[in-house]
């Protein structure tokens, strides 16, 4: 079966210009997620969809960052203003979802941010 | 509050046995996921734990302790391409996954 896609796979922007990220979940995947992973530490979430709906966003720094999954399918994931502190490594991953706590999450390859 | 606590860095010899130890205190326990993260890629799934006891796949086993908090990931005959992070995550019952910052495993010849 085909993974999480995601593009761009690196991007370079100046401080306060816009970026945006995609990612296609593996079909059939219900649960999709937003991680921003900075050098040395652990993912930290983002925002969690299921189907459409925001399950969790309760870290989203949501004066900068907005998200969306319209269709249930695709997602994208937009910085606008960066600030150099975005610098980090941007994760999908997806899940099948609900009455499946026991499936893993499975990542897309990241793409790696860089504000100059 | 939600806290997962591992080892930051680690040495092993290559052959030898390291087992990697995951702490945690969180709310909604719904399982235990290790993950291997190698430098510049993502990270791919281990193992899951639910029930108390050892998982055992290949190389690599996964322990988990529900009622101490606790679980540890065992690695045999270490390789050379085990270099890599290992994460710890837990999973709540809104999905939720709280990840530890990881264990950098480095194997010496």
């Amino acid at each position: 079966e085909a993974g999480v896609a995601q593009s761009p796979r690196y991007k370079i922007i100046e401080k306060r210009q816009s970026v945006a990220f995609w990612c296609n979940p593996i079909s059939g995947h219900a649960t999709l997620y937003w991680y921003q992973q900075i050098l040395g530490q652990g993912p930290k979430l983002l925002i969690q969809f299921q189907n459409n709906g925001v399950v969790d966003d309760s870290q989203l720094p949501k004066d900068r960052f907005s998200a969306e999954r319209l269709k249930g399918v695709d997602s994208t994931l937009k910085i606008q203003p960066a600030k150099l502190e975005d610098s980090a490594v941007y994760l999908c991953a997806s899940s099948l979802g609900k009455g499946n706590k026991n499936q893993p999450q499975h990542f897309g390859d990241g793409t790696r941010l860089s504000i100059l | 509050g939600q806290n997962i606590d591992q080892p930051t860095e680690m040495t092993a010899t290559e052959g030898a046995i390291v087992q990697i130890n995951c702490t945690y205190q969180t709310s909604g326990f719904n399982g235990l996921f290790w993950y291997q993260q190698h430098a510049g890629e993502a990270p791919t799934f281990l193992s899951y734990n639910v029930l108390d006891g050892l998982e055992e796949k290949g190389r690599f086993s996964s322990f988990l302790s529900r009622s101490k908090g606790y679980s540890y990931l065992l690695l045999k005959e270490l390789q050379m391409k085990d270099s890599a992070s290992y994460l710890c995550a837990v999973i709540r019952s809104n999905y939720q996954l709280i990840w530890g910052a990881g264990t950098k495993l480095i194997i010496k010849p």
